[in-house]
């Protein structure tokens, strides 16, 4: 089955500790999102790629990372830096093209941090 | 960028049209709009999406005004499953590279 897989599901971590998001696709697609939700709120872009080796930050890119070494995979790094890192973390991904293409999103990540 | 602006509850009865409105009024004119559902603790839906024309498929249709500066969500015949949180989403282009801009959403309720 053609899909976004993130893992874990439920990630638990200690203050001050970095921590790597998982975000797998294999639908061939060539861009990858990451957003943030916290409770009650809506979706708020965190970092996204267009292309391999290459991604923008979204806008609220501070206290985190990214990277894109392999089509397929776009993981994300919550830093020490970041001074709320507790909330629900859910990775996209979709074709590039100036026509029309929904993305599709993977089930999520709840990260809490203590 | 564009932004969009949705109420944020709305309640309806099983059986009935839910009537799901959403204001971009600055969007650009290549920009398309998106509707997305979100249920409790997973990932959005993909549900419909349009550019200037009215548009339909088998969960719903999208109707949007002739100035591009809203939009309205259309669910025939609600049932209780329907009941989640609707974005209404705007896709901005800048420099070739594509993001969505999602709203703050409309917590529907389908009612029995």
């Amino acid at each position: 089955d053609g899909g976004i897989t993130q893992s874990p599901k439920y990630l638990f971590r200690k203050e001050g500790q970095n921590v790597t998001l998982s975000c797998e696709q294999n639908l061939n697609h060539d861009a990858m999102y990451w957003y943030r939700q916290d409770p009650g709120q809506g979706l708020r872009l965190i970092y996204y790629s267009q292309i391999v080796n290459d991604f923008q930050k979204g806008d609220i890119a501070e206290g985190y990372s990214v990277s894109r070494e392999k089509k397929e995979s776009f993981p994300l790094t919550v830093t020490s830096a970041q001074k709320n890192p507790t909330a629900f973390y859910l990775c996209a991904s979709s074709i590039t093209s100036r026509s029309s293409y929904e993305q599709y999103f993977g089930p999520g990540t709840r990260l809490t941090v203590t | 960028d564009a932004k969009t602006t949705q109420p944020p509850s709305m309640d309806c009865a099983e059986g009935r049209a839910a009537n799901l409105p959403c204001n971009h009024s600055t969007i650009s004119g290549n920009e398309y709009v998106y509707w997305y559902r979100q249920i409790h603790s997973q990932g959005p839906q993909y549900i419909i999406h349009g550019l200037k024309n009215n548009e339909t498929n088998e969960m719903a249709s999208l109707i949007i005004t002739e100035d591009r500066k809203s939009s309205t969500l259309i669910l025939p015949h609600a049932t209780l499953r329907d009941t989640a949180v609707y974005y209404c989403i705007v896709r901005v282009e800048r420099s070739g590279t594509y993001k969505y801009i999602f709203g703050t959403g409309t917590r529907l309720k389908v009612l029995a």
